[in-house]
């Protein structure tokens, strides 16, 4: 079956710019989680949906950073006034319910340049 | 808090020989814990947890992790190493608040399996 989905791929923003990046989670789905990968390191956590809930937003570094789900399905994470320390992978990721014990499925990542 | 370590950047083994990726964890309570693999331009892909049970999990690809309390490990094993293997791994464990435990993942930095012909 079709996995997490992510779009774009690769997106490149002068600074200052807003971007708004978008994820399609496991149909059927229930949490949705954003994780930002900076280079060379692990992911780190930004937010988590519980379907349109959002139970934890903890992770976003800035007010700059803002992420919905409308209808508990697909989810966009929006970047206001970009910066270049915003430079990174942002990857989504999806699990069956809010179980601990179900495993996160992740997409590809939206690569996020910012010149 | 709930952290991991994976104490080498990169590891090199030649194909056909065992592979060991290491990693320790510390977290208050039970810990829920987990391995990914990473190729090029590719998100995680889910390879093995540990919930509870026994100490040898088995996951994708041949691979297997030995949870150890004593020393607080979790360590990524397969007997036979492929060049196809060679990747980023990561270990990660569930975090935990004065709730319980929420369910975002808390990764380590990462080794670079390099795997030799």
């Amino acid at each position: 079956g079709a996995g997490v989905s992510q779009s774009p791929r690769y997106k490149v923003a002068k600074r200052g710019q807003d971007v708004a990046l978008r994820c399609d989670p496991i149909s059927g789905h229930v949490s949705l989680f954003w994780y930002q990968q900076a280079l060379g390191q692990g992911p780190e956590f930004l937010t988590y949906f519980q379907n349109e809930a959002q139970l934890d937003k903890s992770g976003l570094p800035s007010d700059r950073f803002f992420a919905e789900r409308p209808e508990g399905s697909v989810s966009t994470l929006k970047i206001q006034r970009t910066q270049q320390e915003d430079s990174a992978v942002y990857l989504c990721a999806s699990s069956l319910t809010g179980s601990l014990t179900y495993e996160q499925y992740f997409g590809p990542g939206t690569r996020l340049t910012v010149t | 808090a709930q952290s991991v370590a994976q104490p080498e950047d990169q590891v090199n083994v030649a194909e056909g020989n065992p592979l060991t990726v290491k990693c320790t964890y510390s977290v208050s309570g039970n810990p829920y814990l987990f391995w990914y693999v990473q190729y090029p331009n590719r998100g995680l892909q889910f390879l093995l947890k540990y919930i509870t049970g026994d100490n040898l999990v088995k996951g994708s690809y041949g691979f297997e992790a030995e949870f150890n309390k004593s020393q607080t490990s979790f360590h990524l094993k397969k007997p036979s190493a492929l060049v196809s293997d060679s990747a980023l791994y990561f270990c990660a464990v569930r975090d935990r608040d004065y709730g319980g435990a929420t369910n975002k993942l808390i990764f380590g930095t990462g080794t670079l399996l390099a795997v030799q012909p």
